[in-house]
């Protein structure tokens, strides 16, 4: 049972346009959500980050909004470079715990 | 560069054989994590050790052991080698506790299993 999930295996987009990744959770004990970044050959990177307790977190040109209600997370990557290109993937933290629970990851193409 | 040291990075080795695949974690931090990212699936959580003691365990099989030793490096063990277990493993580490909640990951090891 999938409790992360990103719909959306692929996302292609414009540079300069806003690329807007979704992820969606169905435990309502995680408090805490994080995006990582990967490139090929490398480990995730830490993007950013958001707690349970804030709907919006900003960071330079990214953005992760939270909908609670909607168990629902987004994040924004305005303007999008072509060097963004990689795969992204949303993880979240149970409030009873430190291991991270990762969604299947989206692909994300900035095309020049 | 996350701080983080994984060797090594590629192994290969056949199966029902015994490997071992080292983690440094980053300067201060007490927590480490282990993940697999297999070709089909996203990072699965395998283990979490906090300053030499295991603190939490996702799907880890009984084939596969870790531990962290009191220089804080881990060592996953993975034993009676199968297809299966080809993947990249990631190690992870962290300041500790829920006082950060940021993880940062090495490079990763990829293990082909023949």
């Amino acid at each position: 049972d999938q409790q992360v999930k990103q719909n959306s295996p692929s996302l292609s987009v414009q540079e300069g346009r806003i690329s807007i990744l979704n992820c969606d959770y169905t435990n309502s004990m995680f408090d805490y959500f994080l995006w990582y970044k990967k490139y090929p050959a490398e480990g995730p990177t830490f993007l950013i980050s958001i707690s349970s307790i804030k709907d919006k977190n900003e960071d330079g040109r990214f953005t992760v909004f939270l909908n609670k209600s909607a168990k629902h997370l987004s994040l924004h990557i305005v303007p999008s470079q072509p060097g963004d290109s990689a795969v992204y993937f949303c993880a979240a933290l149970h409030n009873a715990g430190n291991m991270l629970t990762f969604g299947g990851g989206t692909r994300l193409m900035v095309k020049p | 560069d996350s701080g983080v040291t994984q060797t090594p990075k590629h192994l290969i080795t056949a199966t029902g054989q015994r490997v071992t695949l080292r983690c440094s974690p980053r300067s201060g931090d007490l927590s480490v994590y282990w993940y697999q990212q297999s070709l089909d699936q996203g990072l699965q959580f395998l283990i979490q050790y906090y300053n030499g003691e295991e603190r939490a365990k996702g799907n880890i099989l009984e084939r596969f052991s870790a531990q962290q030793f009191p220089d804080l490096h881990s060592e996953l063990n993975l034993s009676s080698l199968e297809l299966g277990d080809s993947a990249l493993y990631f190690c992870a580490s962290s300041v500790g506790g829920r006082s950060s909640y940021e993880q940062y990951f090495g490079p990763g090891t990829r293990l082909t299993v023949t």
